[in-house]
């Protein structure tokens, strides 16, 4: 089936910082679904993505939607405490009942 | 977390006991789906279910049974639980034809089995 690679893993960032991760597919996704999980909670929809090379933003997140359709890339500017948690990228494969998610990517801010 | 209730949200079993995992939406979405989480690994899709009385298998089936006997609910049925099955359970639904903001998750229901 589908995978989803996404880095880096972890990262550990001062207040302020900004921070990029990104996904990559070895097949084509029409959507790109970036999510945050704070601990003991479901993921929440952070932006969603459309069409290739879409770049969208929503507040101090900014998500690209790659031109190849294979990838996409999330930014977080100016890092806060409450950024913490896990971030999700996920495509539907085929269908919105069937998502392809990332690993996640465990994110760390010192205050 | 719009309309989609999960229960329990706590549960410990043991080894070969059986259990079912409620989930619940009141917003007459069509497609209903279950999620598993495991340390490391992402969501990985367990089965899923487009209307009523249709259901199918996902990724990581195996230990797993559901029904869809109306369109509110998608239980999932543990018949004989392993330690394997420790994890945290996911929820989720969406429109039929619906676009990625379409889909909303549960809360989760964290599952040990000893």
């Amino acid at each position: 089936g589908q995978q989803l690679n996404q880095s880096p893993q972890s990262m550990f960032i001062q207040e302020g910082e900004d921070v990029s991760m990104n996904c990559t597919s070895s097949s084509i996704f029409n959507t790109w679904l970036w999510y945050k999980q704070d601990p003991g909670e479901g993921p929440v929809l952070l932006i969603a993505l459309y069409k290739a090379g879409e770049l969208t933003s929503n507040g101090r997140l900014t998500a690209q939607f790659g031109i190849t359709r294979k990838d996409s890339f999330l930014n977080i500017s100016a890092s806060i405490p409450s950024d913490v948690g896990i971030y999700f990228c996920a495509g539907p494969s085929g269908s919105n009942y069937k998502l392809t998610f990332g690993k996640g990517t465990l994110l760390t801010v010192n205050p | 977390n719009a309309g989609v209730t999960q229960t329990p949200k706590f549960q410990v079993l043991k080894t070969g006991q059986s259990m079912t995992l409620q989930c619940a939406q009141d917003m007459n979405h069509e497609y209903m789906s279950w999620y598993r989480q495991d340390p490391g690994m992402g969501l990985r899709l367990i089965h899923y279910s487009v209307g009523a009385g249709i259901t199918d298998q996902g990724e990581v089936p195996n230990g797993y049974n559901v029904s869809r006997s109306t369109t509110e609910d998608f239980p999932l049925r543990l018949l004989s639980a392993a330690p394997s099955q420790t994890s945290v359970y996911f929820c989720a639904s969406s429109y039929r034809g619906g676009a990625g903001n379409t889909i909303y998750f549960g809360e989760g229901s964290w599952l040990t089995v000893v």
